[in-house]
């Protein structure tokens, strides 16, 4: 157990839907990270937030968002969603913003029809 | 920009017998270095991870990795493969320079273990 808690762990959704997955860091982390894992893709870096502020952005779409709130939990919203969404979104967290190991949650299985 | 490049998608090894998984990254600087196991419907576990205090890197359940800088290689060994070591590798990567601390993965390698 990382100590990283994902939900849900599935979830199962339409074409043109919106969802939202959440994230609860490690106790003491500031920052946390979104992965989606694919076949196709591979393991994508998404977002990072640090301590409530958006710290970098990767191959993140335009229809997806995130935020960190003031506790440290972050929420991921996917929005419009299609087909090709449906991945493995993984969240992980680390103490400091850069050079810090990430411990990574169970993830969730996101299936779009 | 940085990549990593895992070579062998598939790696099957007799229970007992070396595992050798090869990564190798592009990096103006060594950046900083991991690997990480991904069992069945599980999360990713960190196995290691390289700093540069030391180039090799002694990890859990047996692993190690070796930094070299000459090769841009962090190869990861086992001395005795065990069937629990049955799992998805990834090597990964971030930059030592700049405040974001995103990782990037390589493709992985699943190793297959036989009795």
């Amino acid at each position: 157990d990382s100590g990283v808690t994902q939900t849900p762990k599935h979830l199962i959704t339409a074409t043109g839907q919106r969802v939202t997955l959440r994230c609860s860091p490690r106790s003491g982390d500031l920052s946390v990270y979104w992965y989606q894992q694919s076949l196709d893709q591979g393991l994508q870096f998404l977002i990072q937030y640090y301590n409530g502020e958006e710290r970098a952005k990767g191959n993140i779409l335009e229809r997806f968002s995130a935020q960190q709130f003031p506790d440290l939990h972050s929420e991921l919203n996917l929005s419009s969603l299609e087909l090709g969404d449906s991945a493995l979104y993984f969240c992980a967290s680390s103490v400091a913003d850069s050079g810090s190991s990430q411990y990574f949650g169970p993830g969730t299985r996101l299936t779009v029809l | 920009a940085q990549s990593v490049t895992q070579l062998g998608s598939h790696v099957s090894v007799s229970e007992g017998a070396l595992v050798l998984l090869r990564c190798n990254y592009s990096s103006s600087v060594p950046p900083y270095l991991f690997w990480y196991v991904q069992y069945p419907n599980q999360g990713l576990q960190l196995l290691l991870k390289y700093t540069s205090a030391a180039t090799l890197v002694k990890g859990i359940n047996g692993f190690e990795a070796e930094f070299k800088k000459s090769e841009t290689s962090f190869h990861l060994t086992k001395p005795s493969a065990h069937m629990s070591d049955a799992a998805e590798y990834f090597c990964a990567v971030s930059d030592r320079r700049g405040s974001q601390g995103n990782l990037i993965f390589g493709k992985g390698t699943k190793l297959s273990v036989k009795p």
